[in-house]
């Protein structure tokens, strides 16, 4: 069965100060994994699609990674304005749809 | 500029009644999906749909049904609503089926008193 496990439930970090958020999964067949942000009240946010072990994106202050068994979201410098819920998601090969972690819910103190 | 958009974004009902949630998105995707989210935040998967037809369809009690008028939307229907059914529904699109990332819409919150 596919599953997706995220570490830290929540994270609390000063202003610059920098560290890595954790996404393990199991899935048969990995069509992608996926990172969003979500802040209350709103939909999850699209950053990051990675598709093979090694790979990684960047946007501003994010970095994500991908192994065959688990991907991080490094946040380097973060500022309050990245303070949210950040949720990890893979798509298997059988069925289309993304299977969620409970997220990581991050703030972040000036 | 919207790009997935849902309404009501708020919808307080009593139990029994039956209600609908309309989504549309506005760019240019092939399949749709209905999410719920649940007290504890946990994003599960309802249904999928591609080309107004159904792809993906969860353990989801036969109360809810989802219609697909066309590709650009994706209504959900609830018969005899439940307390248990109280949470945040979540509609998606993408490009795609497989490998593409899907666009969330910001949500309705149903509450039944």
């Amino acid at each position: 069965e596919d599953q997706v496990t995220q570490s830290p439930e929540a994270l609390r970090l000063q202003e610059g100060e920098s560290s890595s958020l954790n996404c393990s999964y199991t899935v048969s067949g990995l069509r992608g994994l996926f990172w969003y942000r979500q802040d209350p009240g709103k939909g999850p946010e699209f950053l990051f699609t990675l598709y093979s072990a090694g790979e990684e994106k960047e946007k501003e202050r994010l970095k994500a990674t991908l192994t065959k068994k688990e991907s991080f979201l490094h946040i380097t410098a973060p500022k309050p304005e990245d303070s949210a819920t950040y949720l990890c998601a893979v798509q298997g090969g059988s069925q289309g749809n993304l299977i969620f972690g409970k997220g990581t819910k991050l703030s972040v103190k000036p | 500029d919207t790009a997935v958009s849902q309404t009501p974004k708020y919808l307080v009902t009593q139990m029994g009644n039956d209600k609908s949630i309309k989504c549309e998105q506005n760019l240019g995707h092939d399949t749709m999906y209905w999410y719920k989210q649940d007290s504890k935040k946990f994003l599960k998967i309802m249904f999928s749909y591609n080309n107004k037809e159904l792809i993906i369809n969860e353990t989801v009690p036969n109360r809810f049904s989802p219609k697909s008028p066309d590709k650009a939307h994706l209504n959900l229907h609830i018969n005899s609503l439940e307390l248990g059914d109280s949470a945040v529904y979540f509609c998606a699109s993408s490009l795609g089926q497989k490998g593409q990332p899907q666009h969330f819409g910001d949500g309705t919150r149903l509450s039944i008193l």
